[in-house]
C-alpha cells in the first residue's frame, strides 16, 4: 500500500511569511497525526484528527498555526505568521483506527526553514 | 504530565556486541510503552511495542514499571541496526517520545 504523502519536502521562508504543508494520509486511515520535531529533539505532538473531527490540539499554537482535514481524508497544516522558533520537521502520521495504541505511520516530514 | 527520558544523545558500539538503549518515563497511570526507529533517509516507523512482547529484528524491550523503564536490547548488534531509537510513551491519549539515540554499530 503507498505511504503517508507529504509536500513540499522543504520549504524557507522568511519570518511573518505564512507557510502550508499538505498531508495525504494512507487511504482508509480514520486518524491523522500532525508533529513537529525540533532538531535534536523527539516529535511533539501537534494536532490528532478522527476523520475530520478534531481530537486533541492542546499543544497546537493557536494563535499562528491552524490545521483541517477537509473530508475526513488529506489535511493542510498552516503557520501564519512564521517565527523563526518554528523552524523545525514537520511529520504527518495516520493509523487506521482511531486508537491510540494503533501503529502510526508517518509520512516523510517537511523540513521548514524560517530566516 | 508525562515525561519520557532517553539519557544517551549518542551510543557506539562494534558489531556483535551487545546493545542496550536506555529509556526511562514518568507516568502516574498506566502507560503503553513503544520503540520507534528512524534509520538513515527512511521515515520514522514503529520497532515494537511492550504489549505484543515480541522480539523484532533481534531487539527486545521489557517493561519495568518498579524502575520505571522500558530498555531496549539486543544481545548481538549488527551494521545495519545503525539508526536513530525513539522511545514513547502512550498516555492521556497522547504518544510522547522522548528526544531519541543516535546508534551506530561499527564494523
Amino acid at each position: 500500500e503507498a505511504g503517508v504523502a507529504q509536500s513540499p519536502r522543504y520549504k524557507i521562508i522568511e519570518k511573518r511569511q505564512s507557510v502550508a504543508f499538505w498531508c495525504n494520509p494512507i487511504s482508509g486511515h480514520a486518524t491523522l497525526y500532525w508533529y513537529q520535531q525540533i532538531l535534536g529533539q523527539g516529535p511533539k505532538l501537534l494536532i490528532q484528527f478522527q476523520n475530520n473531527g478534531v481530537v486533541d490540539d492542546s499543544q497546537l499554537p493557536k494563535d499562528r498555526f491552524s490545521a483541517e482535514r477537509l473530508k475526513g481524508v488529506d489535511s493542510t497544516l498552516k503557520i501564519q505568521p512564521a517565527k523563526l522558533e518554528d523552524s523545525a520537521v514537520y511529520l504527518c502520521a495516520s493509523g487506521s483506527s482511531g486508537r491510540m495504541t494503533d501503529t502510526q505511520y508517518f509520512g516523510p516530514g517537511t523540513r521548514l526553514t524560517v530566516l | 504530565a508525562q515525561r519520557v527520558t532517553q539519557p544517551e544523545k549518542l551510543l557506539s558500539v562494534f558489531k556483535g556486541a551487545p546493545v542496550e538503549l536506555k529509556c526511562n518515563y514518568s507516568y502516574s497511570g498506566s502507560p503503553e510503552l513503544f520503540w520507534y526507529v528512524q534509520y538513515s533517509r527512511q521515515r520514522l516507523q514503529l520497532l515494537l511495542r511492550h504489549i505484543s512482547r515480541e522480539s523484532i529484528k533481534g531487539f527486545t524491550a521489557d517493561l519495568n514499571k518498579g524502575e520505571t523503564s522500558f530498555h531496549l536490547k539486543k544481545p548481538f548488534a549488527q551494521e545495519e541496526d545503525s539508526a536513530m531509537y525513539y522511545c514513547a510513551l502512550l498516555g492521556n491519549y497522547k504518544l510522547t517520545f522522548g528526544k531519541g539515540t543516535l546508534l551506530t554499530v561499527n564494523p
